[in-house]
């Protein structure tokens, strides 16, 4: 039961921006919009998370769609760095929400 | 802060042995999930603790695996006997979950587990 569809991969050149998109169609009014990335061999990463506004910070901007059944994660400019697999994931609010993963989007940025 | 820290990195084992893997979850956070991580399967949690208490250990494989939370510092994710097809990379994480406030979840660097 995914909630959630993301394209498999995306390249990026470094220094651009990269938009990571993420569809949620059945998204409920409780439930947000979570990112999080695994870099290669590491634990996933916390990136960003919105209800229904836009969010920024230090590490991208997240853009919600007016009625929340898109989404897309912004890198304003991404570095080699920046090169993972990216989960969008929709969690409801509550106590110790369980996160589940899709098989996300691997960005590759390249030179 | 040290982050969640688990132990060990790499585990190599033969069929049929126990398998204890450890978790320190960052101080001060009431919530741990323990995940693995295969390449058939993706990142699928396996239990979650609320408050050292077990809340939903339905993504727990089968009898072999046990989990347990003695107390908010400690969590270990046990398999017994192991066999080869739970080889895999298995993360803990944890959360700061106040009620009714969605959370955020910091994982650890995982333990890479081969059964042979």
């Amino acid at each position: 039961d995914a909630k959630t569809t993301q394209p498999t991969s995306m390249d990026c050149a470094e220094g651009r921006a990269a938009n990571l998109p993420c569809n949620h169609s059945t998204i409920s009014g409780n439930e947000y919009v979570y990112w999080y990335r695994q870099i290669h061999s590491q634990g996933p990463q916390y990136i960003i998370h919105g209800l229904k506004n836009n969010e920024t910070n230090e590490m991208a901007s997240l853009i919600i769609t007016e009625d929340r059944k898109s989404s897309t994660l912004i890198l304003p400019h991404a570095t080699l760095r920046d090169t993972a697999v990216y989960y969008c994931i929709v969690n409801p609010t509550g106590t110790a929400s369980k996160l589940t993963f899709g098989t996300g989007t691997r960005l590759q940025v390249t030179l | 802060d040290a982050g969640v820290i688990q132990s060990p990195r790499h585990e190599v084992t033969e069929m049929g042995q126990e398998v204890t893997l450890r978790c320190k979850p960052i101080s001060g956070h009431n919530s741990l999930f323990w995940y693995r991580q295969t390449m058939m399967r993706g990142l699928e949690l396996l239990i979650y603790f609320n408050n050292n208490v077990p809340i939903d250990d339905s993504g727990m494989p089968e009898d072999r695996f046990s989990a347990k939370m003695p107390n908010a510092s400690f969590s270990t994710l046990k398999i017994q006997p192991s066999e080869p097809r739970d080889s895999a990379v298995y993360f803990c994480a944890s959360s700061l979950s106040p009620s009714g406030i969605t959370d955020t979840q910091y994982f650890g660097p995982g333990t890479r587990l081969t059964v042979l």
